[in-house]
């Protein structure tokens, strides 16, 4: 079975611009929860989508959207990218939404530069 | 609030050998779930081991095992037989059944190396 899968891995952007970032889920699975890492504040959740809608929402400004797709795939926009945004985003993927003993398994994660 | 507390920043390890890495979580959750995560420098998060409330005996996965205390709200892993390949870092984290949400809360990792 393919795992969770990311694209791209890699970006860099400058201030001002948006970024969409894409996250395909494990075959079957209907939830995904998106999360943000960085040296500095860890690993933060940012949203959790199931059956297209949200279900969660981390403490992240406006300009970090989301939405989920019919077939479970997932993604994230970022507009008007500061240099904080910089990070790690990571998505993950889980049969339920909601379950804590459903676990959730990542993606390899896209790396976003913002210059 | 709930929180997850990782307290060593970085351990080493000889190669073989095993090595217990800590984790305390704080919640008035009766009902939650506790997992390891292993992230090498790669980055992507790989699920090890998982460890629900009421499970009364500890979780165990090939050379992973969680040593759960829930009176001292601790779910330590163990990592047996150590082997180079299990250079990364660790996270631990915690999810709340009450909250009815798949939202993981995260630790800040124990980087562990191996060494030869």
């Amino acid at each position: 079975k393919a795992g969770v899968t990311q694209t791209p891995r890699y970006l860099i952007k400058t201030r001002g611009q948006q970024v969409t970032l894409s996250c395909s889920p494990i075959s079957g699975h209907r939830s995904v929860s998106w999360y943000q890492q960085t040296p500095g504040q860890g690993l933060q959740f940012l949203f959790e989508y199931f059956s297209e809608t949200q279900r969660n929402k981390g403490n992240f400004p406006g300009r970090f959207s989301g939405r989920q797709f019919s077939n479970s795939r997932s993604e994230m926009n970022v507009s008007t990218l500061e240099l904080g945004d910089s990070a790690l985003y990571l998505c993950a993927s889980s049969r339920l939404a909601g379950a804590g003993t459903d676990t959730q398994y990542f993606g390899p994660g896209t790396r976003l530069t913002v210059l | 609030a709930q929180k997850i507390t990782q307290t060593q920043p970085g351990m080493f390890v000889q190669e073989k050998e095993a090595v217990t890495l800590d984790c305390t979580y704080d919640t008035s959750d009766q009902s939650y779930g506790l997992f390891w995560y292993k992230q090498p420098s790669s980055g992507e998060m790989i699920f090890l081991i998982y460890q629900g409330s009421y499970d009364e005996q500890n979780a165990t996965e090939g050379r992973y095992s969680l040593n759960f205390q829930k009176a001292r709200k601790s779910a330590n892993l163990v990592i047996s037989a150590s082997q180079l390949g299990d250079s990364a870092m660790y996270f631990c984290a915690m999810s709340p059944l009450s909250s009815n949400t798949g939202k993981l809360i995260f630790g800040q990792g124990t980087t562990l190396q191996v060494k030869p």
